[in-house]
């Protein structure tokens, strides 16, 4: 298994300013992701964070409004800019280790909760 | 295009009766299913998979799922429900061309009366 870190937990923070949530996953892992759970509602996936490059965004969600990093193979970074309360979610990191062509498992973070005043 | 449907925004059950999930699928390609559970003010934890071996499926918890082809379903049952088993429930579907990529039902709440 791999064991998932975020930080911060939770935050509270003033609209039109910005966040960045850390996650660390304690051992090398091939994919990482990005995703948003709204207030009572499921799991969209935000992003896949490429590492050494580009990350690979969803329909939807552009770099500008979440831009993400992933210098390494096993640290992510995801920043909330320019915040509204409609990015009030929580987000969650999750990641996998493994090769392609088959089933690798998919582990996830704590989630950092967002509010957004 | 993948996608999931949860029949149920909130299913509730006596203590020590049976749980019943219900999770459709669709996918132009074989797909690979799975149960989250996620805890209150936790992260998603995986209770069991599909990835084409069994269609029956036993994950952790006591709970089963069985993969049925001809009616694109992936229901979640467990004979006999606890009070900790009370937390939301997901359905997800991937497959080897998404990536790794998950695609999410929207989410059942699972509660348990005494």
């Amino acid at each position: 298994s791999a064991v998932i870190s975020q930080k911060p937990s939770r935050d509270i923070c003033q609209r039109g300013t910005s966040l960045t949530i850390q996650c660390q996953v304690d051992s090398q892992v091939t994919m990482m992701f990005w995703y948003r759970q709204q207030p009572g509602q499921s799991l969209t996936l935000i992003a896949t964070a490429n590492q050494g490059s580009e990350a690979t965004y969803e329909s939807g969600f552009v770099i500008d409004k979440f831009p993400i990093s992933r210098p390494n193979l096993t640290f992510s970074t995801l920043t909330v800019s320019n915040m509204s309360p409609e990015d009030s979610s929580i987000y969650l990191c999750s990641a996998i280790r493994g090769t392609s062509g088959g089933y690798n498992e998919q582990f996830f973070g704590p989630g950092t909760r967002l509010t957004v005043l | 295009a993948q996608s999931v449907t949860q029949l149920g925004s909130h299913v509730s059950v006596s203590e020590g009766a049976l749980v019943l999930l219900r999770c459709n699928y669709s996918s132009s390609v074989p797909p690979y299913l799975f149960w989250y559970v996620q805890y209150p003010n936790q992260g998603l934890q995986l209770l069991l998979k599909y990835t084409s071996a069994a269609t029956l499926v036993k994950g952790i918890n006591g709970f089963e799922a069985e993969f049925k082809k001809s009616e694109t379903s992936f229901h979640l049952t467990k004979p006999s429900a606890h009070m900790s088993d009370a937390a939301e429930y997901f359905c997800a579907v991937s497959d080897l061309g998404q990536g790794g990529k998950l695609i999410f039902g929207q989410g059942t709440e699972l509660s348990v009366k005494p």
